[in-house]
């Protein structure tokens, strides 16, 4: 049973593109949520998807952020019109249920450098 | 926002020694959960410890839980280099919420 599968592990974007970071699951998990860490911090949650379904995004800036969790295939966390402030690790976790309940498992994270 | 707060932010301690870290969160939580992230790498999931519960252990480490207080402390017993990294308390409140992670105490264990 494979981990939770974060690519790609970097990714090195210039100001103004977009960037695609993706994630697939722990196989039988439902539940997916995104966090970024900025160096030396710790991790602050961005949005928490079901299948085809936002949960809480309330850590999700309101611009150029969104995510999508759909049917088939992995939560994409896209990125528009990037900054350097973007510039950080984004996480993913999953879980079979929510996070109440049990733990969550985490991938490796994409590292995402805005020059 | 953050929910936990580790102390302290950094600990260096010599291989064999315990070590302790300790947090504090501000709300009424369903569980707390410690989690340990090597450099540059994912977070691994150590402990989950509910808030009806007091004590819980798992080889070489012992999670405490104060609700009245609002605090957990992490003991590392017996430490080894192998245990050099980061360490995260994250809470969850109730229902669907998602885990709050603090900002974590980073452990040096020399050899």
């Amino acid at each position: 049973n494979a981990g939770v599968m974060q690519n790609p592990r970097h990714l090195v974007r210039r100001r103004g593109q977009e960037a695609r970071l993706r994630c697939s699951p722990m196989k039988g998990h439902s539940h997916v949520y995104w966090y970024r860490q900025l160096p030396e911090e710790g991790l602050k949650f961005m949005v928490y998807l079901q299948k085809e379904n936002i949960i809480d995004e309330s850590g999700m800036p309101k611009e150029r952020f969104s995510a999508e969790f759909p049917k088939e295939g992995p939560s994409i966390l896209r990125i528009q019109q990037v900054v350097r402030g973007d510039s950080a690790a984004y996480f993913c976790a999953s879980s079979p249920n929510s996070q109440v309940n049990t733990e969550a498992f985490f991938g490796q994270g994409t590292r995402l450098t805005v020059v | 926002s953050q929910q936990g707060e580790e102390d302290p932010q950094a600990l260096s301690i010599q291989e064999g020694e315990n070590a302790t870290m300790n947090c504090s969160y501000k709300t009424s939580i369903n569980n707390l959960q410690w989690y340990r992230q090597n450099s540059g790498r994912g977070l691994v999931h150590l402990i989950l410890i509910r808030s009806n519960e007091r004590e819980k252990h798992s080889g070489r480490l012992r999670v405490t839980l104060d609700t009245s207080k609002k605090s957990s402390s992490l003991l590392i017993t017996a430490s080894r280099a192998a245990d050099t990294a980061s360490y995260f308390c994250a809470t969850v409140q109730s229902g669907n919420t998602p885990l709050v992670f603090g900002k974590g105490t980073r452990l040096s264990v020399i050899a």
